[in-house]
């Protein structure tokens, strides 16, 4: 079935660093891949998405590619802020309706 | 306007009770998923409704596990005889139907109801 792989947290980072997390998956036919924010008390918010091969998503200054040769949707961002700490989750919708999640990864970011 | 709501929003039970969470959808969204999200296991798919259509049950964990959906709107899941390891937070999310080109793959979630069983 289908499933979702990203980097064990947690992350700790300094204000401006760059920030990777790596996600790969495993699906049939063509996902569409996303990345989720969790920030503290809140509820899960769509960060960025892309439906199709070589897709770039973006948002708020992040970036994920969706690379088919590599089944990969790494989340980038080049330079964090402290309000950037949050639980991040990837995901892809194969072909049905349901989300598949990735474990997520805790970010903090440091002042 | 509203986004998805869910209530209760912290939820202690004792182990053996019946709890009943709800969820109300954005309206106008046709669809309706449940999720669960805890230390062991992540965020793992419940149900989901689609309209009229019979719900996808696929993803409950045992027949302790019920959900409905009234009226197309407001959904309400429901588990029976809690055990501890049913603690955890149950997200909802919604997603509307576009039209013949499928669905909307978008969900918006709710904050979640986060479940305690003593």
């Amino acid at each position: 079935g289908d499933s979702v792989t990203q980097m064990e947290g947690p992350v700790t980072l300094s204000e401006e660093a760059f920030l990777t997390i790596n996600c790969t998956y495993t699906a049939t036919g063509y996902p569409s891949l996303f990345w989720y924010v969790q920030y503290p008390g809140e509820g899960l918010q769509l960060l960025l998405k892309a439906t199709k091969a070589d897709d770039k998503g973006s948002n708020k200054g992040f970036e994920a590619t969706y690379r088919k040769e590599t089944t990969s949707f790494h989340l980038e961002k080049g330079s964090v802020q402290v309000s950037d700490s949050a639980v991040y989750f990837c995901a892809l919708k194969g072909n049905d309706y349901k989300l598949s999640f990735g474990a997520g990864t805790t970010v903090t970011v440091r002042a | 306007g509203a986004g998805v709501s869910q209530s209760p929003s912290n939820k202690v039970t004792e182990k053996g009770k019946d709890v009943e969470l709800r969820c109300d959808p954005i309206s106008g969204h046709t669809a309706l998923y449940w999720y669960r999200q805890s230390l062991g296991q992540g965020l793992e798919f419940l149900i989901y409704f689609q309209g009229n259509s019979a719900p996808d049950k696929s993803g409950l964990p045992s027949d302790r596990f019920s959900a409905e959906r009234t009226g197309g709107s407001v959904s309400t899941l429901t588990i029976q005889r809690t055990q501890q390891e049913d603690s955890a937070v149950y997200l909802c999310a919604s997603s509307s139907l576009r039209g013949l080109a499928g669905y909307s793959y978008e969900q918006y979630f709710g904050p979640g109801t986060r479940l305690t069983v003593t």
